[in-house]
């Protein structure tokens, strides 16, 4: 069965300091992926989406995700983490483009930004 | 455009009483999704249309639980009798049916059932 696992639950940094975010899947076909954002009381966006072009995806508000099918991983980075990028963190896994229903989402990465 | 759109934003109902929560899709969307999400089971996928026909119904938890898509514009997920455990955050995403768009989500109704 597909899946998607984001391997930390809570990550903590320091403002200005890199931001990652792991995510790793199971995969039988070629997946679409992406990276969901959800501010606190707020529904979610989307930050960025892979399916099957560059292998380094950008995203809105400095963040990225490489897609490594060798290690079936799609890791979210920022280089430099706002106060304003506290929120939780959702990896997505889609067979199919994500039109028929099968959005795959992982348990979410709250990510907690210091000053 | 105006995004997803969904009301309730908020609603506190008791026990037994329906509940109906209504999602208008993006203009010239023709897939719709309903999701639920709480702190135990995350987000969840309740039942979708593609062109207002419910393709997959299978994540509505129990009879409980309806959806519809009259037309093209509007659907509305209907919970009756609720229960307690109804209690969740309930989201409504569209998407143009086939292709490899993401999904664009509502800013969900918060459920609570007392």
């Amino acid at each position: 069965a597909q899946s998607v696992t984001q391997l930390d639950s809570h990550v903590s940094v320091s403002e200005g300091t890199p931001v990652l975010l792991r995510c790793n899947y199971s995969s039988s076909y070629s997946p679409s992926l992406f990276w969901y954002v959800q501010h606190p009381n707020k529904g979610l966006q989307l930050l960025l989406k892979y399916t099957s072009a560059a292998t380094l995806v950008k995203g809105i508000n400095g963040f990225e995700a490489e897609f490594k099918k060798s290690e079936t991983s799609f890791h979210l980075t920022k280089p430099s983490a706002h106060m304003s990028d506290a929120a939780e963190y959702f990896c997505v896994v889609s067979y199919y483009g994500g039109s028929q229903g099968n959005l795959i989402f992982g348990k979410g990465t709250k990510l907690s930004v210091k000053p | 455009d105006a995004g997803v759109i969904q009301s309730p934003r908020h609603e506190v109902t008791e026990m037994g009483q329906e509940v109906t929560l209504r999602c208008k899709p993006i203009s010239g969307h023709n897939s719709l999704f309903w999701y639920r999400q709480t702190m135990m089971r995350g987000l969840e996928l309740l039942i979708y249309f593609n062109n207002n026909v419910p393709i997959d119904d299978s994540g509505m938890p129990e009879d409980r639980f309806s959806a519809k898509m009259p037309n093209a514009s509007f659907s509305t997920l209907k919970i009756q009798p609720s229960e307690p455990r109804d209690s969740a955050v309930y989201f409504c995403a569209s998407v143009v049916a086939g292709s490899t768009d993401t999904q664009y989500f509502g800013p969900g109704t918060r459920l609570t059932v007392l």
